[in-house]
């Protein structure tokens, strides 16, 4: 079992510009979740995705948008890249029911 | 609104010098507690599940405790392998589905030979 794998690992962008971050759940997970954690903070939740649709979103603005594709698979968009938005970026895996999240390695982006 | 805080933010110990660290919570309705090490520039390792307080859960040397109001984090004759940082994260609500994982800023275990 591979569990939660992420890509790219690091990342370098400049402001303005727009990102994709990929993650593929654990084996049998269908509920995907993206954290984003700024450094010496814990994970902040961005949103959910189960049954291919957005089920909860936390407090992050629209330029920040996802997508769950049928093999449960999942894409996090970010466009117009601020400064702010340099982070570790998580997607953690689950079965719906079961509270266990599983995380992946993340996504270093760095925005200059 | 649901909150966690962890303390200390640091923890220096030497080899072989247990301690202990404390997540205080409030939320609405606890579904779970979890407990979970991160190593520098790595995701969360998933530890621990708690669900009820009285609850208690061991693995190695650490073992995780729940109150209703507050969770602990033992952790007995450390090694420098333990050192990390140590998230708590609470989720909350009774609805079916996952409700989202409110995390605190953690804990900085440095354990010294």
């Amino acid at each position: 079992d591979a569990g939660v794998t992420q890509s790219p690992t690091h990342l370098i962008k400049t402001r303005g510009q727009q990102v994709t971050l990929r993650c593929s759940p654990k084996s049998g997970h269908d509920t995907v979740s993206w954290y984003q954690q700024a450094l010496g903070q814990g994970p902040q939740f961005i949103f959910q995705y189960y049954e291919e649709e957005e089920r909860q979103r936390g407090n992050f603005p629209d330029r920040f948008s996802g997508h769950q594709f049928p093999n449960y698979s999942s894409e996090l968009n970010v466009n117009a890249l601020l400064l702010g938005d340099s982070a570790l970026y998580l997607c953690a895996s689950s079965l719906d029911e079961n509270t266990e999240a599983f995380f992946g390695q993340g996504t270093r982006l760095t925005v200059v | 609104e649901d909150q966690v805080t962890q303390s200390p933010e640091a923890l220096r110990l030497q080899e072989g010098e247990s301690s202990s660290l404390n997540c205080s919570y409030t939320v609405s309705g606890l579904r779970g507690l979890f407990w979970y090490r991160q190593d520098p520039g790595k995701g969360p390792e998933f530890l621990f599940t708690l669900y009820s307080a009285g609850e208690e859960k061991e693995k190695e040397r650490l073992k995780a405790t729940l109150t209703k109001k507050e969770s602990f984090l033992h952790i007995t004759a450390p090694k420098p392998e333990d050192s990390a940082t140590y998230l708590c994260a609470v989720q909350a609500g009774w609805d079916s589905g996952n409700t989202p994982l409110v995390f605190g800023k953690g804990t900085r275990l440095s354990v010294i030979a």
